[in-house]
């Protein structure tokens, strides 16, 4: 089945340290996303793309980058890892408008971040 | 930007019973409203989506209403299961199939058996 893949699925990391998260997909899809899982503050957006040469910022984008290297693989990188960075990471896809599943984001199994 | 508050935060109800979840908006302009559910430890899916020119939309033992005029939607779950136990999400975007999706805080729903 198609499917979006999240790696690592754990990382325990230190503060001030490098870390990027990897994501691909076999959906086709051409839109990707990223969002942060905090206990009562639901799904944040940090990042999303339309294609390759097109990268937008989301709602708490500060601290964070992204790279879409094709259209199937989209990684967030922290530069230098805080520990208020700790939270469940995921990928999401979404088919362009008019294709199949329209509308419906399509998530990751998640990567558990913790920052010492 | 988009503003979306749902309450509760946590529902426990006995299994049988009916739960529903209120979720509000801001932006007037806002035009299609899923609902996401999360059971522990998985992702969040699908599972029901409305549309502003709809004011109800049922699959099976789950509906959505909206009330665009006080700009609040609400999920009802009849005749609950322990399989419907899990973290309910609900959001909002300017249409569908729109980019930019703004989540609730979520609702941990408990049924009791």
């Amino acid at each position: 089945d198609a499917d979006v893949t999240q790696t690592p699925r754990n990382r325990i990391t230190k503060t001030g340290k490098r870390i990027m998260l990897e994501c691909s997909q076999t959906k086709g899809h051409d839109r990707m996303y990223w969002y942060r899982q905090d206990p009562g503050l639901g799904l944040r957006l940090i990042y999303y793309s339309f294609d390759v040469k097109d990268i937008n910022k989301g709602e708490i984008s500060d601290g964070y980058s992204v790279s879409r290297q094709a259209q199937a693989k989209f990684s967030l990188s922290l530069e230098s890892a805080i520990p208020n960075q700790t939270a469940l990471y995921f990928c999401a896809t979404m088919a362009v408008a008019g294709g199949p599943g329209t509308g419906e984001l399509f998530f990751g199994e998640g990567s558990r971040l913790t920052v010492l | 930007g988009e503003n979306v508050e749902q309450h509760p935060s946590t529902l426990s109800v006995q299994e049988g019973d009916s739960a529903v979840i209120k979720c509000t908006y801001s932006d007037s302009a806002s035009n299609y409203f899923p609902w996401y559910k999360q059971e522990l430890g998985k992702r969040p899916q699908l599972i029901i989506d409305i549309r502003s020119n709809v004011g109800e939309k049922k699959d099976q033992r789950i509906a959505v209403t909206l009330n665009k005029t006080a700009k609040h939607f609400s999920l009802h779950i009849t005749e609950t299961q322990p399989e419907d136990s899990a973290v309910y999400f609900c959001a909002a975007s300017l249409s569908f199939g729109n980019e930019k999706l703004t989540f609730g805080t979520g609702t941990r729903l408990t049924i009791i058996p």
